[in-house]
């Protein structure tokens, strides 16, 4: 069964570094999305990307967020200058229309010191 | 007006029991209401999802019933088994824009053998 991947599973840098999170959604799906999930919190929505654009962001995903789509099968949240509050596990999905379900990746924990 | 109401925060069900978890939501553009299971260290999987146009469905041992009017919806466990034992969120999206997820604060759900 596909499935949406992600790397690293566990990525700890310092504070200030940049850090770059890569998810590999399904082959055939068009939606992307990243959410983050701050340890025992609710899972909260960052940014969705369509057609090789940001379609929809929260409040969270600042100047120090991007993402890109640098090939036909890789999906990247770029991270800046991490801080302390960005510690956390971050989860890609993906969908293939726009009513469908959203298949979630196993996370990335980002944990920033 | 996007929030999702979550409850209760934990519960413990004996085995073959009943588990009812309850959702709540203000933004009637909502029409899409999806329940995920998380288990520990892995992303969000979908369970069952409903959309406004029906009261109830069901899927195996897993129920979702739905208010319209009072805008609430709940996840029905029949016969839950200790390997249920996870955290279940609510989420809501909107046919509109991106349809990201809006989540639910989570249940941690126990089963006790």
């Amino acid at each position: 069964e596909p499935e949406v991947t992600q790397t690293p599973s566990h990525q700890v840098t310092q504070m200030g570094q940049e850090v770059i999170l890569r998810c590999v959604p399904i082959s055939n799906h068009l939606y992307f999305y990243w959410y983050r999930q701050i340890l025992g919190q609710k899972v909260e929505f960052l940014v969705s990307f369509y057609n090789n654009e940001i379609s929809e962001k929260s409040e969270i995903f600042d100047d120090q967020f991007s993402v890109e789509r640098p090939d036909g099968s890789n999906f990247t949240l770029k991270i800046r200058s991490t801080k302390l509050e960005d510690s956390a596990m971050y989860f890609c999905a993906s969908k293939s229309r726009p009513y469908n379900e959203q298949f979630f990746g196993p996370g990335t924990r980002l944990t920033v010191l | 007006q996007q929030q999702v109401k979550q409850s209760p925060q934990s519960l413990i069900v004996q085995k073959g029991g009943i588990s009812i978890i309850n959702c709540a939501y203000e933004n009637t553009a909502f029409d899409y209401f999806p329940w995920y299971q998380q288990f520990p260290g892995k992303g969000p999987a979908l369970l069952i999802a409903i959309r406004p146009d029906v009261s109830e469905k069901k899927e195996g041992r897993f129920t979702i019933s739905f208010n319209k009017s009072a805008k609430q919806f709940s996840l029905h466990i029949m016969d839950s088994q200790p390997g249920d034992s996870a955290t279940y969120f609510c989420a809501a999206s909107m046919k509109t824009g991106a349809n990201n997820l809006f989540f639910g604060t989570g249940t941690r759900l126990t089963v006790i053998p």
